[in-house]
């Protein structure tokens, strides 16, 4: 059961910007940072942005995070065809005592 | 160059038991902790648990503890996670992964695939 909704589907055409949505509650994103990964067709997932906002070393800056009380999202620009992937939000939370992973978001390039 | 490498796929029956391995190379191995996350098939990621590997200390998933057993031997920088009484609900792709800053994981295991069947 995850703590963490996100819309299961996203879509846009190439150079378009989407932003996928994150909602927690007190426990988790209210009070801790949130992770955001990349999990491609067959692949283990991929850190994308983390500690809300930043981005490790060789994510391109067309991926950005933001945090805003119980909730969080991830912005895509530019939009390109190996974007497409699943993409999950993550977070601590301090009541279930776990690391809770969103419900996951499948993007589509049209 | 980092790296987590996983052990291969497994076949078990129902009521087995199950030990994978993860082998941590290209950095310090007792500096960061090591997690482990499920995929079942189709689905989305669970956290499983972690463990320091300098002290092997451990946090597991409430949902999971006594099912789950994560450990750690430093001499050969691996990171085991095992499974008891198999069920086919277990059936799944099992990650390590590497944690970095804050609870973020920033290297990933290839993956192992563990099947479950009678």
């Amino acid at each position: 059961q995850s703590v963490l909704t996100q819309p299961p589907s996203a879509s846009g055409t190439p150079g378009q910007r989407v932003t996928i949505s994150c909602f927690g509650s007190s426990s988790n994103i209210g009070s801790n940072t949130v992770d955001w990964y990349q999990q491609l067709p067959g692949t283990a997932p991929k850190l994308l942005i983390y500690s809300n906002n930043q981005r490790p070393s060789g994510v391109p800056d067309r991926f950005s995070g933001s945090k805003s009380g119980t909730s969080a999202s991830l912005a895509i620009s530019g939009l390109q065809s190996e974007d497409e992937a699943d993409y999950y939000c993550a977070a601590w939370d301090d009541r279930l005592s776990l690391y809770v992973f969103g419900t996951g978001t499948k993007v589509t390039v049209l | 160059e980092v790296q987590l490498v996983q052990s291969g796929a497994e076949v078990k029956k129902p009521g087995e038991s199950l030990r994978i391995s993860c082998k941590g190379s290209g950095y310090s191995f007792t500096n960061y902790w090591i997690t482990w996350v499920r995929q079942m098939p189709g689905k989305g990621l669970e956290w499983m648990g972690r463990i320091d590997p300098s002290d092997s200390y451990t946090n597991y998933s409430p949902s999971l503890q006594g099912h789950v057993t994560i450990s750690a031997d430093k001499s050969i920088s691996t990171v085991y996670l095992q499974l008891s009484s198999l069920k086919a609900s277990d059936t799944a792709m099992y990650y390590c992964a590497r944690q970095a800053v804050a609870t973020s994981f920033d290297f990933w295991g290839q993956g192992t695939l563990v099947t479950v069947s009678s």
